[in-house]
């Protein structure tokens, strides 16, 4: 079975300084890992996905997720925070085998407060 | 960009009533999911479709649920008798490919009473 793990359920940082979002993983197989971001009585949108290549991917608006393959990790990140950056954050992952659940598991998600 | 649409943004029901909700995938996807959130719980899977059939279900997914793709552009959820325990928002999502990124439309909460 596979599952992600969120610890926080909410992280507040001031604006400006970097902010990190956790994410740890399991799958069976080798992962596919994705984030997406939840604006208020909106859905899900993309950010970012590791497939396979460089352990750092970027996204969108300025973030970044390291891909730790020892840790089982999957860390979003960004250098400088915005106050518009503060939603709800889900780490999602899949198995890449053909065999394996193609459907998305979900964390629990993380609030993120960037504070002016 | 662009979008999976989803209608209604709302819908309210009596409890033991059949409710069908919509989605308009992107265009050129050919991958089709329902998820659903409950208010405060993380988002689960459900069910996703291709090539006109189901091609994976979870659990939550029993006989009460249906999806269907009537024509070449809607894909429905259908809940034949619901239950409280239903109220939830609940996310159509496509992708492109099996391994591409799904993109969500903005949900449809289901309220019901």
């Amino acid at each position: 079975a596979q599952s992600v793990a969120q610890p926080e359920d909410q992280v507040n940082v001031a604006e400006g300084n970097p902010l990190t979002v956790k994410c740890t993983y399991s799958v069976s197989g080798n992962p596919y890992l994705f984030w997406y971001v939840q604006y208020p009585n909106r859905g899900l949108q993309f950010l970012l996905k590791y497939i396979t290549g460089d352990n750092l991917v970027k996204g969108s608006y300025g973030f970044e997720a390291e891909f730790n393959k020892s840790q089982t990790s999957f860390h979003l990140k960004k250098p400088s925070a915005l106050v518009s950056d503060s939603a709800l954050y889900f780490c999602a992952v899949r198995d890449s085998m053909d065999t394996g659940r193609r459907a998305l598991t979900f964390g629990s998600g993380t609030r993120l407060q960037v504070q002016p | 960009e662009p979008e999976v649409t989803q209608t209604p943004s709302h819908q309210v029901t009596q409890m033991g009533q059949e409710v069908i909700l919509r989605c308009v995938p992107i265009s050129n996807h050919l991958y089709f999911y329902w998820y659903r959130q409950i208010l405060g719980q993380k988002v689960e899977f459900l069910v996703s479709f291709y090539n006109n059939e189901i091609s994976e279900k979870s659990e939550i997914f029993d006989d009460q649920f249906s999806v269907e793709r009537p024509d070449g552009s809607n894909f429905t959820l259908k809940i034949r008798s619901t239950k409280l325990e239903d109220s939830a928002m609940y996310f159509c999502a496509s992708s492109r490919t099996r391994d591409q990124p799904q993109h969500f439309g903005d949900g449809t909460r289901l309220s019901i009473l």
